[in-house]
Protein backbone atom coordinates (compact mmCIF):
# COMPACT_ATOMS: atom_id res chain seq x y z
CA UNK A 1 0.00 0.00 0.00
CA UNK A 2 1.91 3.08 -1.35
CA UNK A 3 -0.64 5.40 0.90
CA UNK A 4 -1.84 7.32 -2.00
CA UNK A 5 -5.86 6.60 -2.61
CA UNK A 6 -7.81 6.93 -5.84
CA UNK A 7 -11.59 7.08 -5.81
CA UNK A 8 -13.41 5.66 -7.99
CA UNK A 9 -11.39 2.73 -8.91
CA UNK A 10 -13.90 1.72 -11.91
CA UNK A 11 -15.82 4.60 -13.86
CA UNK A 12 -18.36 3.99 -17.00
CA UNK A 13 -19.62 7.00 -18.10
CA UNK A 14 -21.27 7.76 -21.32
CA UNK A 15 -19.82 9.92 -24.10
CA UNK A 16 -20.27 13.82 -23.61
CA UNK A 17 -20.72 13.65 -19.81
CA UNK A 18 -17.93 14.50 -17.24
CA UNK A 19 -16.16 12.92 -14.37
CA UNK A 20 -14.41 13.90 -11.40
CA UNK A 21 -11.62 11.65 -10.24
CA UNK A 22 -10.54 11.69 -6.54
CA UNK A 23 -6.78 11.58 -5.12
CA UNK A 24 -5.84 11.67 -1.50
CA UNK A 25 -1.79 11.71 -1.28
CA UNK A 26 0.17 10.16 1.37
CA UNK A 27 -0.07 11.62 4.71
CA UNK A 28 3.18 14.84 4.52
CA UNK A 29 3.06 15.15 1.22
CA UNK A 30 2.54 18.48 -0.63
CA UNK A 31 3.30 17.52 -4.51
CA UNK A 32 0.62 15.73 -6.48
CA UNK A 33 0.72 14.37 -9.85
CA UNK A 34 -1.92 13.02 -12.69
CA UNK A 35 -1.00 10.68 -15.06
CA UNK A 36 -2.97 8.78 -18.26
CA UNK A 37 -2.29 5.21 -18.79
CA UNK A 38 -3.62 3.60 -22.12
CA UNK A 39 -2.54 0.86 -23.86
CA UNK A 40 -1.79 3.67 -27.63
CA UNK A 41 -0.05 6.28 -25.64
CA UNK A 42 1.39 4.82 -22.31
CA UNK A 43 2.01 6.58 -19.13
CA UNK A 44 1.73 10.87 -20.07
CA UNK A 45 1.83 13.10 -17.63
CA UNK A 46 -1.14 15.24 -17.46
CA UNK A 47 -0.38 17.86 -14.64
CA UNK A 48 1.75 18.52 -11.40
CA UNK A 49 0.50 20.47 -8.46
CA UNK A 50 2.61 21.74 -4.82
CA UNK A 51 0.80 22.76 -1.66
CA UNK A 52 -2.35 24.20 -4.20
CA UNK A 53 -0.31 25.55 -7.22
CA UNK A 54 0.06 24.50 -10.21
CA UNK A 55 3.38 23.70 -10.68
CA UNK A 56 3.75 22.07 -14.42
CA UNK A 57 1.66 21.08 -17.07
CA UNK A 58 2.02 17.94 -19.93
CA UNK A 59 -0.43 16.38 -22.38
CA UNK A 60 -3.53 17.55 -20.70
CA UNK A 61 -6.00 18.29 -23.07
CA UNK A 62 -8.22 21.63 -22.49
CA UNK A 63 -10.96 19.52 -21.52
CA UNK A 64 -9.25 18.07 -18.93
CA UNK A 65 -9.01 20.30 -15.36
CA UNK A 66 -7.39 19.18 -12.33
CA UNK A 67 -7.21 21.36 -8.60
CA UNK A 68 -5.52 20.40 -5.52
CA UNK A 69 -7.14 22.02 -2.05
CA UNK A 70 -6.36 23.53 0.91
CA UNK A 71 -5.96 19.75 2.76
CA UNK A 72 -3.71 18.57 -0.31
CA UNK A 73 -5.98 16.33 -1.73
CA UNK A 74 -6.46 16.55 -5.61
CA UNK A 75 -9.38 16.30 -8.26
CA UNK A 76 -8.93 15.59 -12.00
CA UNK A 77 -12.03 16.96 -13.64
CA UNK A 78 -12.36 15.20 -17.43
CA UNK A 79 -15.76 16.81 -19.07
CA UNK A 80 -16.78 16.44 -22.94
CA UNK A 81 -15.89 12.78 -22.63
CA UNK A 82 -14.94 11.27 -26.12
CA UNK A 83 -14.10 7.17 -26.28
CA UNK A 84 -10.11 7.88 -26.53
CA UNK A 85 -10.93 8.83 -23.12
CA UNK A 86 -11.06 5.34 -21.49
CA UNK A 87 -7.71 5.11 -19.88
CA UNK A 88 -6.44 4.25 -16.47
CA UNK A 89 -5.60 7.66 -14.25
CA UNK A 90 -3.43 7.33 -11.90
CA UNK A 91 -2.02 9.91 -8.99
CA UNK A 92 1.11 10.26 -7.13
CA UNK A 93 2.75 12.20 -4.55
CA UNK A 94 5.65 13.17 -3.07
CA UNK A 95 7.24 14.90 0.06
CA UNK A 96 8.03 18.12 -1.96
CA UNK A 97 9.45 19.34 -5.26
CA UNK A 98 13.36 18.60 -4.91
CA UNK A 99 14.39 16.74 -7.79
CA UNK A 100 15.44 12.60 -6.40
CA UNK A 101 12.11 12.80 -4.43
CA UNK A 102 10.40 9.04 -5.02
CA UNK A 103 6.96 9.38 -6.22
CA UNK A 104 3.90 7.29 -5.25
CA UNK A 105 1.73 5.84 -6.99
CA UNK A 106 -2.19 5.08 -6.57
CA UNK A 107 -3.74 2.20 -7.81
CA UNK A 108 -5.78 3.95 -10.21
CA UNK A 109 -9.39 4.96 -11.52
CA UNK A 110 -10.32 2.65 -14.79
CA UNK A 111 -12.55 4.96 -16.90
CA UNK A 112 -14.03 3.24 -19.30
CA UNK A 113 -15.97 5.57 -21.82
CA UNK A 114 -18.95 4.17 -23.89
CA UNK B 1 15.39 17.66 -23.50
CA UNK B 2 15.22 14.46 -20.98
CA UNK B 3 14.35 11.53 -22.60
CA UNK B 4 14.06 7.95 -22.20
CA UNK B 5 13.75 5.20 -24.21
CA UNK B 6 13.27 1.52 -23.48
CA UNK B 7 14.60 -0.75 -25.58
CA UNK B 8 12.00 -4.16 -26.06
CA UNK B 9 8.64 -3.50 -25.26
CA UNK B 10 8.28 -7.67 -24.67
CA UNK B 11 11.05 -9.29 -23.24
CA UNK B 12 10.40 -13.25 -22.65
CA UNK B 13 13.00 -15.49 -19.83
CA UNK B 14 12.80 -18.86 -18.53
CA UNK B 15 12.40 -18.91 -14.83
CA UNK B 16 15.72 -19.22 -13.30
CA UNK B 17 17.89 -17.33 -16.02
CA UNK B 18 19.15 -13.77 -16.34
CA UNK B 19 16.85 -10.74 -16.72
CA UNK B 20 18.26 -7.87 -18.29
CA UNK B 21 16.03 -4.71 -19.05
CA UNK B 22 17.41 -2.02 -21.02
CA UNK B 23 16.63 2.02 -20.65
CA UNK B 24 18.49 4.80 -22.08
CA UNK B 25 18.25 8.69 -21.19
CA UNK B 26 18.77 11.45 -22.41
CA UNK B 27 19.35 14.38 -19.96
CA UNK B 28 20.50 17.84 -19.95
CA UNK B 29 21.43 18.03 -16.40
CA UNK B 30 22.98 15.12 -14.20
CA UNK B 31 19.92 13.09 -13.95
CA UNK B 32 17.92 11.05 -11.25
CA UNK B 33 17.05 7.87 -12.61
CA UNK B 34 14.42 5.55 -11.42
CA UNK B 35 12.82 2.19 -11.94
CA UNK B 36 9.53 1.00 -11.39
CA UNK B 37 7.67 -1.90 -11.52
CA UNK B 38 3.73 -2.35 -12.42
CA UNK B 39 1.59 -5.73 -11.43
CA UNK B 40 -1.37 -6.87 -13.37
CA UNK B 41 -4.42 -4.03 -12.09
CA UNK B 42 -1.76 -2.62 -9.70
CA UNK B 43 0.05 1.13 -9.82
CA UNK B 44 3.50 1.42 -10.03
CA UNK B 45 5.69 0.94 -7.50
CA UNK B 46 9.29 1.77 -6.82
CA UNK B 47 12.20 -0.62 -7.62
CA UNK B 48 15.29 1.11 -7.18
CA UNK B 49 16.32 4.46 -7.45
CA UNK B 50 19.59 6.62 -8.38
CA UNK B 51 20.37 9.89 -7.10
CA UNK B 52 24.58 10.25 -7.80
CA UNK B 53 25.54 8.06 -4.87
CA UNK B 54 26.50 4.63 -5.83
CA UNK B 55 26.19 3.93 -9.83
CA UNK B 56 25.22 0.01 -8.71
CA UNK B 57 22.29 0.84 -6.93
CA UNK B 58 20.39 -2.08 -5.23
CA UNK B 59 16.61 -2.14 -5.36
CA UNK B 60 13.96 -4.85 -4.05
CA UNK B 61 13.22 -8.58 -4.62
CA UNK B 62 16.76 -8.95 -6.11
CA UNK B 63 17.01 -6.55 -8.40
CA UNK B 64 19.62 -3.74 -9.51
CA UNK B 65 20.63 -1.34 -12.17
CA UNK B 66 24.07 0.14 -13.03
CA UNK B 67 24.38 3.85 -13.98
CA UNK B 68 26.73 4.09 -17.06
CA UNK B 69 27.71 7.96 -17.91
CA UNK B 70 29.33 7.08 -20.61
CA UNK B 71 26.20 4.90 -21.94
CA UNK B 72 23.71 7.12 -20.56
CA UNK B 73 22.08 3.76 -19.61
CA UNK B 74 20.40 2.41 -16.83
CA UNK B 75 20.08 -1.36 -17.67
CA UNK B 76 18.08 -2.89 -14.64
CA UNK B 77 18.76 -6.80 -13.96
CA UNK B 78 18.65 -9.61 -11.80
CA UNK B 79 20.51 -12.70 -11.90
CA UNK B 80 17.35 -15.24 -11.79
CA UNK B 81 14.34 -14.96 -12.74
CA UNK B 82 11.34 -16.04 -10.91
CA UNK B 83 7.42 -16.23 -11.58
CA UNK B 84 6.38 -13.16 -9.98
CA UNK B 85 8.98 -11.02 -11.83
CA UNK B 86 6.38 -10.67 -14.59
CA UNK B 87 4.96 -7.39 -14.27
CA UNK B 88 5.58 -4.07 -16.55
CA UNK B 89 8.78 -1.96 -15.91
CA UNK B 90 9.32 1.46 -16.35
CA UNK B 91 12.28 3.35 -16.37
CA UNK B 92 12.20 7.39 -15.42
CA UNK B 93 14.20 10.05 -15.66
CA UNK B 94 13.67 12.71 -12.70
CA UNK B 95 14.40 16.57 -13.51
CA UNK B 96 14.27 19.63 -11.89
CA UNK B 97 11.16 20.05 -10.31
CA UNK B 98 10.81 16.81 -9.30
CA UNK B 99 8.78 15.85 -13.11
CA UNK B 100 9.21 12.47 -14.38
CA UNK B 101 9.59 11.21 -18.17
CA UNK B 102 8.26 7.67 -18.37
CA UNK B 103 9.84 5.25 -20.78
CA UNK B 104 7.20 3.16 -22.71
CA UNK B 105 7.43 0.59 -20.51
CA UNK B 106 8.70 -3.23 -20.82
CA UNK B 107 6.42 -5.75 -20.47
CA UNK B 108 8.18 -9.05 -18.53
CA UNK B 109 6.68 -12.76 -19.10
CA UNK B 110 8.97 -15.36 -17.15
CA UNK B 111 8.27 -19.04 -18.76
CA UNK B 112 8.59 -21.66 -16.26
Amino acid sequence: DSGVTQTPKHLITATGQRVTLRCSPRSGDLSVYWYQQSLDQGLQFLIQYYNGEERAKGNILERFSAQQFPDLHSELNLSSLELGDSALYFCASSADVASGNTIYFGEGSWLTVV
Amino acid sequence: AQSVTQLGSHVSVSEGALVLLRCNYSSSVPPYLFWYVQYPNQGLQLLLKYTSAATLVKGINGFEAEFKKSETSFHLTKPSAHMSDAAEYFCAVNIPGNQFYFGTGTSLTVIP
